[in-house]
């Protein structure tokens, strides 16, 4: 099983609708990032968040440090949402080297 | 936000040949900079990590010999892909990580350089 797990793994919607990505994690984390990558592959951070919620424009995110779980919600989602979205968590510990989930692959029609 | 810049963006080099990319922090000073490599299809995964003027730690299964990691000063950083050979084609990434308090840092991603080796 591991350690960071993302669902779903792929989500179609169409422009306008409301999206919400999960993340579960297994290991003690001191944070957690929402990464966006898009097809030309590079990486944008998003959020780096440990406790509560943060928003910034139609992107929120929160997470549950109790339930070791985060969420990424879109809201209007457009077509230019189009992306895979990672979650990381940076583990507990001196190194607290980044633990990436799988991504999500979000595809926004129009 | 900060930026990480990579330089170059693609490179497509003979097998064999060495290949050469550089990692810059271009507004911040980095306290550490991460090496990751990402297959398509699949996540990032850590290559090595480096502070400024130290050796870098390299994950297990990384050749060190093969990739080698210079951290000049504390803004750049280069991975040297020595004796390159088809299987290292792979989607290169770099990221630096910034003090932003006494205990709370920050991290930042590189565009990503694309190594192709025929």
């Amino acid at each position: 099983k591991n350690e960071v797990e993302q669902s779903p793994q792929n989500l179609t919607a169409q422009e306008g609708e409301f999206i919400t990505i999960n993340c579960s994690y297994s290991v003690g984390i001191s944070a957690l990032h929402w990464l966006q990558q898009h097809p030309g592959g590079g990486i944008v951070s998003l959020f780096m968040l440990s406790s509560g919620k943060k928003k910034h424009g139609r992107l929120i995110a929160t997470i549950n440090i109790q339930e070791k779980h985060s969420s990424l919600h879109i809201t209007a989602s457009h077509p230019r949402d189009s992306a895979v979205y990672i979650c990381a968590v940076r583990s507990e510990g001196s190194q607290g080297n980044l633990i990436f989930g799988k991504g999500t692959k979000l595809s926004v029609k129009p | 936000g900060a930026v990480v810049s990579q330089h170059p963006s693609r490179v497509i080099c003979k097998s064999g040949t060495s290949v050469k990319i550089e990692c810059r922090s271009l507004d911040f000073q980095a306290t550490t900079m991460f090496w990751y490599r990402q297959f398509p299809k699949q996540s990032l995964m850590l290559m090595a990590t480096s502070n400024e003027g130290s050796k870098a730690t390299y994950e297990q299964g990384v050749e060190k010999d093969k990739f080698l990691i210079n951290h000049a000063s504390l803004t750049l950083s280069t991975l040297t892909v020595t004796s390159a050979h088809p299987e290292d084609s792979s989607f290169y990434i770099c990221s630096a990580r910034r003090l932003a308090g006494i205990t709370f840092d920050e991290q930042f991603f590189g565009p990503g350089t694309r190594l192709t080796v025929l």
